[in-house]
Order: C-alpha cells, then sequence, then structure tokens
C-alpha cells in the first residue's frame, strides 16, 4: 500500500527564513506532484516532477525529486507572507501513472509571520 | 478556459434528503475523481473513474454514488445523507497519462455541505 508522508505538518517560520518541506514515499514511483491550498480554497497545482534529479522552481519555491531515496523536497527561499497556505505532496498510486490516482499527503500547514 | 466547475459551492441539508453534487469539466479528460477533505484527515478518495461507464470505489465510498454517462460530467449522489458526510468535496480531473501527458490532476473550486 502506497503512503505519502510529509513532514512537518505545521510551519511557522518569519519572514526572509529559508526553510524545507519533506515528502516521503513509501513504494517506487517515477513522478511527484506538489500543490498549493490556501484557506476555503481549492487544490492549485505547483510543480510535477516527472523523473528522477528533476528540479523546479517558482519564485520562492523549489521542488526536487530522488526517486532512489523515494523523498521530494519543497525548498522554501527568504519567505515571505503571501507563501501561507497549506501545501500538498501527492503519489501516483502506480508506477508511471497510468491508472490515474494519486496519493495524497496530509498537507503541510506554512504560517509565514512578519 | 480549461476548468472543472462543481454545483452547488454551498450546501445545507437534512439528514435523508437526497442531494447530487454535479462536476463537470471541459478538458476532455479521462480520469475524474472525487475526494472529500476534513480537518486532521487530509484529502480521502470517495470513488473514481477511469472513462465513461467505468468507476470504483476509492477509500471512503460508503453512503455516496456516482455515475459517468458522459466523459465531461462525474455526478455525486448522497441517496440519504447523514451528519458525518458534514465536509468539503472536490472534484478533479486529469488525462490518463500517454506518451504525451501525465496525470495532473486539476480540481474543481469545491462543494460545503452541510448535514443537519
Amino acid at each position: 500500500e502506497l503512503k505519502v508522508e510529509q513532514n512537518p505538518l505545521f510551519l511557522s517560520m518569519q519572514e526572509g527564513k529559508n526553510y524545507t518541506i519533506y515528502c516521503n514515499y513509501s513504494t517506487t514511483s517515477d513522478r511527484l506532484y506538489w500543490y498549493r491550498q490556501d484557506p476555503g480554497k481549492s487544490l492549485e497545482s505547483l510543480f510535477v516532477l516527472l523523473s528522477n534529479g528533476a528540479v523546479k522552481q517558482e519564485g520562492r519555491l523549489m521542488a526536487s525529486l530522488d526517486t532512489k531515496a523515494r523523498l521530494s523536497t519543497l525548498h522554501i527561499t527568504a519567505a515571505v507572507h503571501d507563501l501561507s497556505a497549506t501545501y500538498f505532496c501527492a503519489a501516483p498510486l502506480n508506477y508511471g501513472g497510468s491508472q490515474g490516482n494519486l496519493i495524497f499527503g496530509k498537507g503541510t500547514k506554512l504560517s509565514v509571520k512578519p | 478556459e480549461a476548468q472543472v466547475t462543481q454545483n452547488p459551492r454551498y450546501l445545507i441539508t437534512v439528514t435523508g434528503k437526497k442531494l447530487t453534487v454535479t462536476c463537470s469539466q471541459n478538458m476532455n479528460h479521462e480520469y475524474m475523481s472525487w475526494y472529500r477533505q476534513d480537518p486532521g484527515l487530509g484529502l480521502r478518495q470517495i470513488y473514481y473513474s477511469m472513462n465513461v461507464e467505468v468507476t470504483d470505489k476509492g477509500d471512503v465510498p460508503e453512503g455516496y454514488k456516482v455515475s459517468r454517462k458522459e466523459k465531461r460530467n462525474f455526478p455525486l449522489i448522497l441517496e440519504s445523507p447523514s451528519p458525518n458526510q458534514t465536509s468539503l468535496y472536490f472534484c478533479a480531473s486529469s488525462p490518463i497519462p500517454g506518451s504525451s501527458s501525465y496525470n495532473e490532476q486539476f480540481f474543481g473550486p469545491g462543494t460545503r455541505l452541510t448535514v443537519l
């Protein structure tokens, strides 16, 4: 059974600081997804990581994937208040994702304070 | 605009009164799914569909029904709602991966359901 675990689940940061959110998954997967959710809103796709060693960056967020370690990271650089949200990672239920289902982590609630 | 729509966005109902939440996507996606989101429990899958007339149970299907008669629509039916079905519901769709696509899921805006 595929399990996706994120840590930390809650993260309170000061503006300007750096931090990393970790996403571990339990079975072989060739891809990993990151989503952002603002309070009361829907999930918005942030990054799609499709291969070992993939790295993607958008503004102050950078995501990477190590399929051998079954680990993805979401690194936050010089945090600002606008990054406050809940971040989810998700892995396909089967290798290659052909079946369609994604298994989501429980989410990391990030709060950036001045 | 490519999107997943859900209706209604908010609904307050009473125990036992049948309701349907509609979901529609305009991206010609084969795969569609329903999730519920509850505090501390994350996203849990209710049902999913890999194509027209093909549906299957997710992790928490009890008390729900779905149908997929057309590719674009995937309604969620609660035949006899109960208070433990009070939740935030999301519909999502994605292409089935092929040589030029990958199963990034696109989410609808959510339906907040309260069952009294």
